[in-house]
């Protein structure tokens, strides 16, 4: 199994600019995750879809963040327009079964830094 | 709402001694799952563990233990014997049972950076 997929592994904008996050979930995982990691914050949670419907998005900072699961093998995470204060890693996480919280698997990260 | 404290941000040990990271967690509800992760200096995180709220029976996996207490609401990590390849941040996490079908979020603790000298 290839793992939690995602892309780009660093990306470097300037402020202003739309980035897009890009993961793919572990095939036959039903739920999949967004998180930040920061040194101010630590890990926080931004948004989880569960068989592609978002379920909870109270973590999504504010309106310039917005997550899309078109399908069970794709998510994005966009940023539009970046600001110096959204540099940080974003991780994707998957999960299996339904109705169990089980350990999630977590991609390897996005680096962004908005200069 | 829940909350996972890791009280020690860091700690340094040299090779051989044992350690044990502290996590203190705090949740309303009776079902729970508990789990700890490693963050190499590469970045990924590692699944170590998952422990359910109604398991209190403690774990050993090589030179890994958890001690799980829910009477002082707290997930022990020992590692014996450290070694360099150890260092590494260490996450302990919560997440509330569910109730609806649904699988939860994590909430982290801030971690705590080990650091095992040669």
């Amino acid at each position: 199994d290839a793992g939690v997929i995602q892309s780009p592994r660093h990306e470097v904008t300037e402020m202003g600019q739309e980035v897009t996050l890009r993961c793919k979930p572990i095939s036959g995982h039903n739920s999949l995750f967004w998180y930040r990691q920061t040194m101010m914050r630590g890990l926080e949670l931004l948004i989880y879809f569960n068989n592609n419907v978002p379920i909870d998005d109270s973590g999504m900072p504010e309106d310039r963040f917005s997550a899309k699961m078109p399908n069970a093998s794709f998510s994005t995470l966009k940023i539009q327009p970046s600001e110096p204060r959204d540099s940080a890693v974003y991780f994707c996480a998957s999960t299996g079964r339904r109705g169990r919280s089980n350990e999630q698997f977590f991609g390897p990260g996005t680096r962004l830094t908005v200069l | 709402a829940q909350k996972v404290t890791q009280a020690q941000t860091e700690i340094s040990v040299v090779e051989k001694e044992d350690v044990t990271l502290d996590c203190v967690y705090e949740t309303r509800d009776t079902t729970y799952y508990l789990f700890w992760y490693k963050q190499p200096p590469s970045g990924e995180l590692v699944f170590l563990i998952r422990r359910n709220s109604f398991d209190e029976q403690n774990e050993i996996s090589g030179r890994y233990s958890w001690n799980f207490q829910k009477s002082t609401s707290s997930f022990n990590f020992t590692i014996t014997a450290s070694q360099v390849v150890d260092s590494a941040v260490y996450f302990c996490a919560l997440s509330e049972g569910n109730s609806g079908g649904s699988n939860y979020k994590l909430t982290f603790g801030k971690g705590t950076l080990l650091t095992v000298n040669p």
